[in-house]
């Protein structure tokens, strides 16, 4: 079984600023994939980036990156220069590759919200 | 390309009412999954199915819900005799059948379906 922790409260970050969204994860599988998706006020999930457990690189996606750490097992979001548009839930989730495209595991989410 | 379809956007319901609601999945996306979002929480895995197929319904109510596939049209997620406890966001999200390592199994959702149970 998989499980994902989100504890931060709420976030909160100066425009223009960069901020880390905390993400840590628990999984037995040696092979499984990070992802984090923003779930702005309208609701829609929006899918931001992507990690495989064996890549060396962090991954990155414009202003996002994601910390992987797998020994510590954390996937940390990092958005540099924050936009108000990033005001958002975000949420951490995780896939294990146990089988083809077995269902993602996500974590309760952390509000971010921009000061202008 | 159109995205992930789902319908209706907006559900009311009264209690012991039946609630249907539909998924498109993106084309060329044979996998759909079923997710429900209560206030202020992550979602929550619900059924899995390829065409036809129930691959896992481990996070589904073991009473008054079902989900399909069809072979022709959209998948269905069908709630029977609603309750209040029922109301919630219910999502749609379709990924291809791709290779399991890469980032190309991303899950892609659809805006939601939003169930109000009076």
């Amino acid at each position: 079984a998989q499980k994902i922790t989100q504890t931060q409260p709420g976030m909160f970050v100066q425009e223009k600023e960069a901020v880390t969204l905390d993400c840590t994860y628990d999984t037995s599988d040696q092979s499984y994939g990070l992802f984090w998706y923003k779930q702005p006020s309208s609701g829609e999930m929006i899918f931001l980036i992507y990690q495989g457990s064996y890549d060396e690189q962090n991954a990155t996606e414009g202003r996002y990156s994601l910390n992987f750490q797998k020994a510590r097992k954390s996937a940390n979001l990092v958005i540099s220069a924050s936009q108000l548009g990033d005001s958002a839930m975000y949420f951490c989730a995780m896939r294990a590759y146990t089988g083809a495209n077995s269902k993602l595991t996500f974590g309760k989410g952390i509000t971010l919200s921009v000061r202008p | 390309n159109a995205g992930v379809m789902q319908n209706p956007r907006h559900l009311v319901r009264r209690r012991g009412q039946e609630a249907r609601l539909r998924c498109s999945p993106m084309k060329g996306h044979s996998h759909v999954y079923w997710y429900r979002q209560l206030p202020e929480e992550g979602l929550k895995f619900m059924v899995y199915l390829q065409k036809e197929n129930i691959i896992d319904e481990s996070g589904m109510p073991k009473e008054r819900f079902s989900a399909e596939f069809p072979k022709e049209g959209p998948s269905i997620l069908r709630i029977q005799q609603v309750v209040r406890g029922d109301s919630a966001a219910y999502f749609c999200a379709s990924s291809p059948l791709g290779p399991p390592r890469s980032g190309a199994n991303v899950l892609t959702f659809g805006a939601g379906s939003r169930l109000t149970v009076l």
